[in-house]
C-alpha cells in the first residue's frame, strides 16, 4: 500500500536559519502530494501541495517541489521565523478512496 | 465561522462506555473523514463516506463504527470504549476539483480511564 516517509523530530533552528524537512513516498501512480501544518492545539491546515511531476508548491516562503524520479517532496524554507514553530505532516492523496496517507509528522522548533 | 466543526472538543470518560464524537460541515462537500493521532504515528483513516449512502473502513475501524446522518453530518462511536483509544480524533471533508486537499476539523482528544 501507499506510504510516506518522512524524517522524525524534533528540529530545533534558530531564528533566520534555512530549513529542509525531508519526505519520501511509496504509491501506485502518480498521487498528489502535500504539506500540511499543525500549530499548537489546532487542527491541521493545508500548507502547499504539488498534483503533478516537478509541480513546486508554496506558501507562506515553503516550497517544496514533486520530485518522481526520487519520490521526494522535501519541504524548505529559507529563513525560520518563531512563528513557524509547529509539527509538520507529509502526505499523498490515493485516487480510489481519495483518503490522505500520512507521514508521521516532524515538529519543528524555531529558537530566537 | 469555522467551515468543519467538531464536539466535543474535549472527552474524559471511562473504560466501557459509549461516546460519540460529531463533526458538521458548511463546505457542501459529500466526501468525510475521520481519522485518528497518536504521538509518533501521523493521521490514521478510521471511516470515511463518499455520501450519505456510502460508508467504508479505513486501516483501524476495529472498535469504532460511523452515522453519515446528512450530507454535513459525519458522526464517529466507541460503542464500548477502551484506553488505547486515547487519542486526538479529526474529521475532514473534501470535495471535487480541490486535487486530493481536505479540510480539517479542530479536532476531539479523547481520554479513555
Amino acid at each position: 500500500g501507499d506510504s510516506v516517509t518522512q524524517m522524525e523530530g524534533p528540529v530545533t533552528l534558530s531564528e533566520e536559519a534555512f530549513l529542509t524537512i525531508n519526505c519520501t513516498y511509496t504509491a501506485t501512480g502518480y498521487p498528489s502530494l502535500f504539506w500540511y501544518v499543525q500549530y499548537p492545539g489546532e487542527g491541521l491546515q493545508l500548507l502547499l501541495k504539488a498534483t503533478k511531476a516537478d509541480d513546486k508548491g508554496s506558501n507562506k516562503g515553503f516550497e517544496a517541489t514533486y520530485r518522481k524520479e526520487t519520490t521526494s517532496f522535501h519541504l524548505e524554507k529559507g529563513s525560520v521565523q518563531v512563528s513557524d514553530s509547529a509539527v509538520y505532516f507529509c502526505a499523498l492523496v490515493d485516487t480510489g478512496r481519495r483518503a490522505l496517507t500520512f507521514g508521521s509528522g516532524t515538529r519543528l522548533q524555531v529558537q530566537p | 465561522d469555522a467551515d468543519v466543526t467538531q464536539t466535543p472538543r474535549n472527552r474524559i470518560t471511562k473504560t466501557g462506555k459509549r461516546i460519540m464524537l460529531e463533526c458538521s460541515q458548511t463546505k457542501g462537500h459529500d466526501r468525510m473523514y475521520w481519522y485518528r493521532q497518536d504521538p509518533g504515528l501521523g493521521l490514521r483513516l478510521i471511516y470515511y463516506s463518499f455520501d450519505v449512502k456510502d460508508i467504508n473502513k479505513g486501516e483501524i475501524s476495529d472498535g469504532y463504527s460511523v452515522s453519515r446522518q446528512a450530507q454535513a453530518k459525519f458522526s464517529l462511536s466507541l460503542e464500548s470504549a477502551i484506553p488505547n483509544q486515547t487519542a486526538l480524533y479529526f474529521c475532514a471533508t473534501s470535495g471535487p476539483g480541490q486535487g486530493g486537499e481536505q479540510f480539517f476539523g479542530p479536532g476531539t482528544r479523547l481520554t479513555v480511564l
